[in-house]
């Protein structure tokens, strides 16, 4: 049972246009949301959180917004940059003090020039 | 410079041959893990580990074993190998004490196929 789902396997963007990512969760126990971001033959890299207590948090072109209600989150890029073509995963994590972190299945973002 | 690293990068093997994954950190963190990346899965945790001598299972444990006796390795053992644990392997560590213990960093990974 999937308890994070990234529905779109891919997604490409015009440069400079926004990049939005979307992510839905089953578990109405998780309440810290993570994306991460993965190039080829690398390991992926955190890009920004947020808290259930949030519904949004920006850091300089990302921004992550929350809907609790529609067990939803989204990870916005603007604008879009040729360096930002990864694949990026949503991760979730039920209750402070469990190192239990569990990721979607990751969407492809590809820009294009 | 702050880094997981991994031990092989690439490994080919077969069925039922005993191997083992290395992992070190250098930034002294508590926390570790292990996941596996699958096509149309993601990334599962297999193991994970809050200190020395402190680990638990993930999501998929069936078929590994790990062990943490030093704080900065985390090692992953394959006992008896089998074609299904055919995947990227990636671990990670992060520190304790607040929300970004969360913001794990990970290890470049390891192909393993097991034929």
């Amino acid at each position: 049972d999937q308890q994070v789902k990234q529905n779109s396997p891919s997604l490409s963007v015009q440069e400079g246009r926004i990049s939005i990512l979307n992510c839905d969760y089953t578990n109405s126990m998780f309440d810290y949301f993570l994306w991460y971001k993965k190039y080829p033959a690398e390991g992926p890299t955190f890009l920004i959180s947020i808290s259930s207590i949030k519904d949004k948090n920006e850091d300089g072109r990302f921004t992550v917004f929350l809907n609790k209600s529609a067990k939803h989150l989204s990870l916005h890029i603007v604008p879009s940059q040729p360096g930002d073509s990864a694949v990026y995963f949503c991760a979730a994590s039920a209750q402070f003090g469990n190192e239990k972190l569990t990721f979607g299945t990751g969407t492809r973002l590809t820009i294009i020039p | 410079e702050a880094q997981v690293t991994q031990n092989p990068r690439y490994l080919i093997t077969v069925t039922g041959k005993k191997l083992t994954v290395t992992c070190s950190q250098n930034m002294n963190h508590e926390y570790m893990s292990w996941y596996r990346q699958d096509p149309g899965l993601g990334l599962r945790q297999i193991y994970y580990s809050m200190n020395v001598e402190v680990t638990d299972k993930g999501d998929v444990p069936e078929g590994y074993k790990v062990s943490r006796k030093e704080k900065r390795n985390f090692p992953l053992i394959l006992e008896s190998p089998s074609p299904n644990q055919t995947s990227l392997y990636f671990c990670a560590s992060s520190s304790e004490g607040t929300r970004s213990s969360y913001e794990q960093y990970f290890g470049p990974g390891t192909r393993l196929t097991v034929t």
